[in-house]
């Protein structure tokens, strides 16, 4: 099974509605991450997790909140999705042990139309 | 300008040749940094990493930092079909605290 899962792996959605994007390990690792990946732009930091209590915004939080629900589980939303939000979302983890590795996760693939 | 800034590409090599990826950081204070490969539709993956200033070699991959210049390469040698992907370089801030990516360069191997 894999380290990282994510779920939905797609989704098409219309501009408007409330998403959920959902993010397990079970790598034990404590620090989970949320990217989007578009085009020409690489990975960009959505919002990031030390631990459950530890919620800290990237460099394009707007439009987004996140849930850590328990170490293993870490969730984005999109509470009012628009058409600039279709991208490829990636979720990470990483230790503090070892904070140079992060791993991914295999995306999500979302569309807002 | 941006915090990580790589070759635009696509970057294309024959099958055997060296391939040559480069990557410049803004941040000074910059500690640690990364090359992730990321074949398409995939997610990426660590391939190499480095902290010190001069060459770090691993099999075909050899990374080169110097921190002076804010620079890191990434070296490809005996470059094989399967080395196709777009490889990100990736540096750790200040604060260890976040990994702040490049936009990638995109590598083909023509056989």
């Amino acid at each position: 099974d894999a380290d990282v899962t994510q779920t939905p792996r797609n989704r098409i959605t219309k501009t408007g509605k409330r998403i959920m994007l959902e993010c397990s390990q079970t790598k034990g690792h404590d620090r989970m991450y949320w990217y989007r990946q578009d085009p020409g732009l690489g990975l960009r930091l959505i919002y990031y997790s030390f631990d459950v209590k530890d919620i800290n915004k990237g460099e394009i939080s707007d439009g987004y909140s996140v849930s850590r629900q328990a170490q293993a589980k870490f969730s984005l939303s999109l509470e009012s999705a628009i058409p600039n939000q279709t991208a490829l979302y990636f979720c990470a983890t990483g230790s503090r042990a070892n904070t140079d590795t992060q791993y991914f996760g295999p995306g999500t693939r979302l569309t807002v139309l | 300008q941006k915090e990580v800034e790589q070759n635009s590409g696509p970057l294309s090599v024959p099958e055997g040749a060296i391939a040559s990826l480069n990557c410049t950081y803004s941040d000074r204070g910059s500690q640690s940094f990364f090359w992730y490969r990321q074949y398409s539709g995939k997610s990426p993956e660590l391939i190499m990493s480095i902290y010190s200033n001069g060459d770090k070699e691993d099999g075909r991959f050899t990374a080169q930092l110097n921190k002076a210049s804010q620079y890191v390469s990434l070296l490809i040698r005996d470059s094989q079909p399967s080395d196709s992907a777009t490889y990100l370089c990736a540096v750790t801030g200040t604060s260890y605290d976040k990994v702040i990516f490049g936009p990638g360069t995109s590598l083909s191997v023509i056989p």
